[in-house]
């Protein structure tokens, strides 16, 4: 079972900065079906980035994704205001489906 | 506008059932796998099941298995997730997402229905 772990769990930082957030896996997985989603409080999850390094449509470039094998990457260059909000990694497990990592909250210090 | 729209939550005793509806607007939903994710209380996303797009094929979480059954009505352009036997743990918001398989990922999500299960 493939298991994602993402760290920090809360990431506190102003408005301006710059925030690294890390999604490892257990296993050497597939940048393919590696993704990140944007979820705001009460919202609904938002992708960000598709095949580990891609931005989905309408993503701004300050967000970047990298990474390969088991080790993964999502940052943001520059936050802005509506960036603060709860960041997820994903991967395909194959059969049945998908896991998530628990999840990276990125907090106004 | 591309939308999808879940219906169908709400409040339910240990044991009982419910069915999620999950209506797409803005797309042809026959073209797309579809899934469902649900999200507990103050918790992360959960992958519940997923469904091809001609609705022969579906898989499911082990902790939900035998218990959830996915469908959809393509000429109706709606998911369904029919939840039976249902567990204080299966409490959680329950979001349907389209999956692209330009991205390989869920680029679309509805708002999510509330489902709790309580006495």
């Amino acid at each position: 079972e493939i298991v994602l772990t993402q760290s920090p769990g809360t990431l506190s930082l102003s408005p301006g900065e710059r925030a690294t957030l890390s999604c490892r896996a257990s296993q050497s997985v597939s940048s393919s079906y590696l993704a990140w989603y944007q979820q705001k409080a009460g919202q609904a999850p938002r992708l960000l980035i598709y095949g580990a390094s891609s931005r989905a449509t309408g993503i701004p470039d300050r967000f970047t994704g990298s990474g390969s094998g088991a080790d993964f990457t999502l940052t943001i260059s520059r936050l802005e205001p509506e960036d603060f909000a709860v960041y997820y990694c994903q991967q395909y497990v194959g059969s049945p489906g998908w896991t998530f990592g628990q999840g990276t909250k990125v907090e106004v210090k | 506008e591309v939308q999808l729209v879940e219906s169908g939550g709400g409040l339910v005793q240990p044991g009982g059932s419910l069915r999620l509806s999950c209506a797409a607007s803005g797309f042809t939903l026959s073209s797309y796998w579809m899934d469902w994710v649900r999200q507990a209380p103050g918790k992360g996303l959960v992958w519940v099941s997923r469904i091809n797009s001609d609705g022969y094929t579906t898989s499911y979480a082990d902790s939900v298995k035998g218990r959830f059954t996915i469908s959809r009505d393509n000429a109706k352009n709606t998911l369904y997730l029919q939840m039976n036997s249902l567990r204080a743990e299966d409490t959680a918001v329950y979001y349907c997402a389209r999956f692209d398989f330009g991205y390989d990922a869920f680029d679309i999500w509805g708002q999510g229905t509330m489902v709790t299960v309580s006495s």
